[in-house]
């Protein structure tokens, strides 16, 4: 167990539907890290929270936006779904954010079915 | 471009000594970190750092672009995907992954 949390653990939805994915860092963690990892593919990064500022932005769609609140918790929104939005969602969360030591630990992940 | 580079896949016979190569071209980065990943669950750290360095029955091995994940006495159970990752001033760069196959 790393300590992070996700919920919840299964979304069935359908097109065109929001829906919004948590995320609690381990204790004493500042930074989120939201990924996500379709069917055959590896881990894309999305989106990087640091004490509830955006650092860094990867291949995230419009479509998606995120936040981090002051309690550190994360969150993830996703709109106007597609069937391609379809997934496995990952939050990580590390110390600081920066630095060549600074590890990630992954939650359980969210999976995200739209029909 | 920040990327980390590393093979799709990868087979192995069970018992043998299997290695992953990841190289990378982050700007500063120092240190490499190997995830492993099974389906549905969350990708875990295995080994990390600056220099060779050994968990178990996972050895890492150096240099300042690329690192070797091996991993020792390759049972049925190892057949997963394994990221290697580095980071310099930025979080982690992540690779594609290497799906490890594993023939009995």
């Amino acid at each position: 167990d790393s300590g992070v949390t996700q919920t919840p653990k299964h979304l069935i939805t359908a097109t065109g539907q929001r829906v919004t994915l948590r995320c609690s860092p381990r204790s004493g963690d500042l930074s989120v890290y939201w990924y996500q990892q379709s069917l055959d593919q590896g881990l894309q990064f999305l989106i990087h929270y640091y004490n509830g500022e955006e650092r860094a932005k990867g291949n995230i769609l419009e479509r998606f936006s995120a936040q981090q609140f002051p309690d550190l918790h994360s969150e993830l929104n996703l709109s106007s779904l597609e069937l391609g939005d379809s997934a496995l969602y990952f939050c990580a969360s590390s110390v600081v954010g920066q630095g060549s030591t600074d590890t990630q630990y992954f939650g359980p992940g969210t999976r995200l079915t739209v029909l | 471009k920040d990327q980390v580079f590393q093979p799709s896949t990868v087979a192995s016979s069970e018992g043998a000594v299997v290695e992953i190569f990841c190289n990378h071209s982050v700007s500063n980065a120092y240190n490499f970190f190997w995830y492993l990943h099974f389906p549905g669950c969350a990708p875990r750290l295995l080994v990390k750092g600056s220099k060779p360095s050994q968990q178990g029955r996972y050895n890492m091995t150096y240099e300042r672009f690329s690192s070797s994940l091996l991993i020792l006495q390759v049972r049925e159970a190892d057949a997963a995907v394994y990221y290697c990752a580095c980071s310099g001033n930025t979080p982690l760069v992540f690779g594609k992954g290497t799906r490890l196959s594993v023939i009995a």
